[in-house]
């Protein structure tokens, strides 16, 4: 079992919908990362958070630190959106790579 | 553009061949990383260099090599691959503190598309 899990792996939406992707991890970590890769490959950071919520734009990361369990949720979501979206955490401790999940394939119909 | 360049976006290379991938950061950053995807797989990190000297090596295969001359470049040097090497390929960079915790975000490049025939 993958210290960190994603959920859907895949998700298909329309126009304005609302989307939630999930994130539940085993460790103890001192901070939780949501990326974007888009088709090309490129990776951009969205968020990166260790308590409570961010907002940016439509995108909104939450994290409940005793659940170990992070969401990611997109507002009026727009084809541009259409992406693979990773979770990843940095365990905590004075040296901590990133521990990635496999991601969510987010697809958004016009 | 996240200030980090990968080169190039795309190689095609035999079991036999020695080729380089070339990350450049621009970010004054002093940490970088190597990080390979395989298709349905988590990205997996290969290297880290923070303040020029390799502080990780997860067990990579020894036909990888990587090289770091400063803080803004990064090559990783490729010889006698396998086919189950093909991946991509995809460079991060981040600014360390002092004893080497990552204490702010990762910003990648596009990633190089390694072939291996």
């Amino acid at each position: 079992k993958n210290e960190v899990e994603q959920s859907p792996q895949n998700l298909t939406a329309q126009e304005g919908e609302f989307i939630t992707i999930n994130c539940s991890y085993s460790v103890g970590i001192s901070a939780l990362h949501w990326l974007q890769q888009h088709p090309g490959g490129g990776i951009v950071s969205l968020f990166m958070l260790s308590s409570g919520k961010k907002k940016h734009g439509r995108l909104i990361a939450t994290i409940n630190i005793q659940e170990k369990h992070s969401s990611l949720h997109i507002t009026a979501s727009h084809p541009r959106d259409s992406a693979v979206y990773i979770c990843a955490v940095k365990r905590g401790g004075s040296q901590g790579n990133l521990i990635f999940g496999k991601g969510t394939k987010l697809s958004v119909k016009p | 553009e996240t200030g980090v360049t990968q080169t190039p976006r795309h190689l095609v290379m035999g079991m036999t061949n020695k080729k380089s991938l070339k990350c450049e950061q621009h970010l004054g950053h002093n940490a970088m990383y190597w990080y390979k995807q395989s298709a349905k797989k988590p990205l997996e990190l290969m290297f880290v260099y923070s303040l020029e000297e390799r502080v990780e090596n997860n067990s990579v295969p020894s036909r990888f090599s990587p090289e770091c001359p400063n803080s803004s470049h990064l090559f990783l040097h490729l010889h006698t691959l396998q086919p189950e090497d093909s991946a991509l390929y995809l460079c991060a960079s981040s600014q360390v503190a002092g004893w080497a915790t990552n204490t702010g975000e990762l910003f990648f490049g596009e990633g190089s598309r390694l072939t291996v025939l």
